[in-house]
């Protein structure tokens, strides 16, 4: 059963405006959320995290937002450029799984120049 | 440093066949984790070690498939023999601590024909 959960397997943005990627979970135990962007061809680096004592984390153009009641985090792309396009992927962890990390199964986002 | 090195980039075989890739971890890296990714499933946890100890190998699909650390520096993952159905792109991951965030390798495209 999938615990991490990205529903919309696509996403296309005009150059400039702002992207919205989603994910839901469902074990109340996750305390740490991870976001991974990958290229065709590459292995996932890691772009940011938040901690469940959080609400938002902000690096740069990226900011992920996570609202624990809903368990649902969204990261938020602005300005979204083309070389943002890739494959995006949110992971959680909790200490009773062993802070094994647990993926969805990734949104492609285009950005269209 | 290199990062997480994995060979082959591509593997191509015919079913029936034992299939061997390889994974070098970040030098210092304790934890060390292999993936499979798939349309349906996202990136899916295997198996995972730490300081070259199996911990949690249930999510190997079947005992087809084996994973093996004999040090630090060195791990692989075997499928004999290997189906159609195992065609995918495998990941190696490793991270310096229990819950830390994951650095990821190239992958391994796998295809059985």
């Amino acid at each position: 059963d999938q615990q991490v959960k990205q529903n919309s397997p696509s996403l296309s943005v005009q150059e400039g405006r702002i992207s919205i990627l989603n994910c839901d979970y469902t074990n109340s135990m996750f305390d740490y959320f991870l976001w991974y962007k990958k290229y065709p061809a590459e292995g996932p680096t890691f772009l940011i995290s938040i901690s469940s004592i959080k609400d938002k984390n902000e690096d740069g153009r990226f900011t992920v937002f996570l609202n624990k009641s809903a368990k649902h985090l969204s990261l938020h792309i602005v300005p979204s450029q083309p070389g943002d396009s890739a494959v995006y992927f949110c992971a959680a962890s909790a200490l009773d799984t062993g802070n094994q990390f647990y993926f969805g199964t990734g949104t492609s986002l285009t950005v269209i120049p | 440093d290199a990062g997480v090195i994995q060979s082959p980039r591509h593997e191509v075989t015919e079913m029936g066949q034992e299939v061997t890739l390889r994974c070098k971890p970040i030098s210092g890296h304790d934890y060390l984790f292999w993936y499979r990714q798939t349309m349906m499933r996202g990136l899916e946890l295997l198996i995972y070690f730490n300081n070259n100890v199996p911990i949690d190998d249930s999510g190997m699909p079947e005992d087809r498939f084996s994973a093996k650390m004999p040090n630090a520096s060195f791990s692989t993952l075997k499928i004999q023999p290997s189906e159609p159905r195992d065609s995918a792109v495998y990941f190696c991951a490793s991270s310096r601590g229990q819950g830390e965030k994951l650095f990821f390798g190239s992958g391994t495209q796998l295809s059985v024909l």
